[in-house]
Order: C-alpha cells, then structure tokens, then sequence
C-alpha cells in the first residue's frame, strides 16, 4: 500500500518558533509538494521538488523554506512561526511523469499561539 | 496561469439523493488534466479520477460519474444514489502542460449526506 506519511498530526507552536515539518514517501517518487489549506481557499501550493536538493517555489513560499536531502523525505521548515501561519499542511508525492494522481499525507495542523 | 472555480461551497442532500459538484476551471494550455479528490474528515486527500483534454468521454464508476465537457471549461461531477459516508469536501484540480508540475486545486465543496 503506497504511502505518505507527515510526521505530527497536530502541533502547537509559539510565535517566533522555528518549526520542521518532515514527510516521507515510500513510493520512490520524484515530485514532492507541499500544500497548505485553509477554509474558503482550496488548497494552495508552497514549494514543490522534483528532485533531490532541487526546489521550485509555489503560489505563497513567503515564510517558508523547503529542504530535500534524500529522494523519500521533504521537509517544509518555517524559519520563525506567525500566527498568520496557523493552518493543516498538506505533503503530496508524484511520479515524474507529467498528468498522474498526487498521493496525499494526512496532514498536520499547525497551530501558531 | 490556471485557475479552478467551485462555486458551490456547501451541499446538503438527504440520503439516496442525486448531488452534482460543478468544477469550471480555466487554462490557456490546450494540454491539460482534470482531477477530482475526496477529503473524508480523516484529512487525508483520497484520488477519484483524472482526465486528459483530449478525451471527453463521459465515465462512470458505480456511483459517480463525471461530465467533463470543454465547450463549457467543465468537468462535473456526480453522485447517484448518495450515501452518508459520501459526507467529505470534494476538490476538483486542474494541471496543465504550461505548469507541467503543478496541480492548481478548487476551494473545495463540502458535501453532507443526510440518513
């Protein structure tokens, strides 16, 4: 059974907190995303990767940084949590191949306090 | 640029009732796929379907079906028969050959089943 899986399920931060978010995949895939949701929006893209140390920002990657060391695992960092960051993050893997399903973690909801 | 547009935020239907999700997406690309997925209140995005642009055959996948028509920049999607654990938010996305990585998603409708 493929899988993605994002490191907390909920976490609770304060304000100026350096925060990582870590997911991995075991599918061997190339394309990593990260997605945040809000209510209203949809869910909007942060940063993707489609390789190893390679990085592409998204709609809104302001406040964010990304880093991808090993093929299975990208993390999305917040270098110094807001409020405005309280959210459910979304991680996402894909083959490299261009038009196939992204696979989705469960996410993590972020509360910035 | 892509965009994709669901207009409908919130449906409340009793059970067995048919429900329609309208997606509207916009692109310049002539090359692009269409997505819908399912967000059960356990959180995680579960894929449905995906359609490329030059296929607008009509599917059907037991209860659902989707009605993916160009002429009208739509790909809709319906639930026959509906049951309560189709109570979740419905995403429709869209990716196209211009943001060959990038899946541009809808807000979302949220779905609610009635017994």
């Amino acid at each position: 059974d493929v899988k993605v899986t994002q490191s907390s399920r909920y976490l609770v931060k304060r304000t100026g907190e350096k925060v990582f978010l870590e997911c991995v995949q075991d599918m061997d895939h190339e394309n990593m995303f990260w997605y945040r949701q809000d209510p209203g929006l949809g869910l909007r893209l942060i940063y993707f990767s489609y390789d190893v140390k390679m990085k592409e920002k998204g709609d809104i990657p302001e406040g964010y940084s990304v880093s991808r060391e090993k093929k299975e695992r990208f993390s999305l960092i917040l270098e110094s949590a807001s409020t405005n960051q309280t959210s459910m993050y979304l991680c996402a893997s894909s083959t490299g191949q261009w038009g196939t399903e992204a696979f989705f973690g469960q996410g993590t909801r972020l509360t910035v306090v | 640029a892509q965009k994709v547009t669901q207009a409908q935020t919130e449906i409340s239907v009793v059970e067995k009732e048919d429900v329609t999700l309208d997606c509207v997406y916009e692109t310049r690309d002539t090359t692009y796929y269409l997505f819908w997925y399912k967000q059960p209140p356990s959180g995680e995005l579960v894929f449905l379907i995906r359609r490329n642009s030059f296929d607008e055959q009509n599917e059907i996948s037991g209860r659902y079906s989707w009605n993916f028509q160009k002429s009208t920049s739509s790909f809709n999607f319906t639930i026959t028969a509906s049951q309560v654990v189709d109570s979740a938010v419905y995403f429709c996305a869209l990716s196209s050959s211009g943001s060959a990585r990038q899946l541009t998603f809808g807000s979302g409708t949220q779905l609610t089943v009635l017994p």
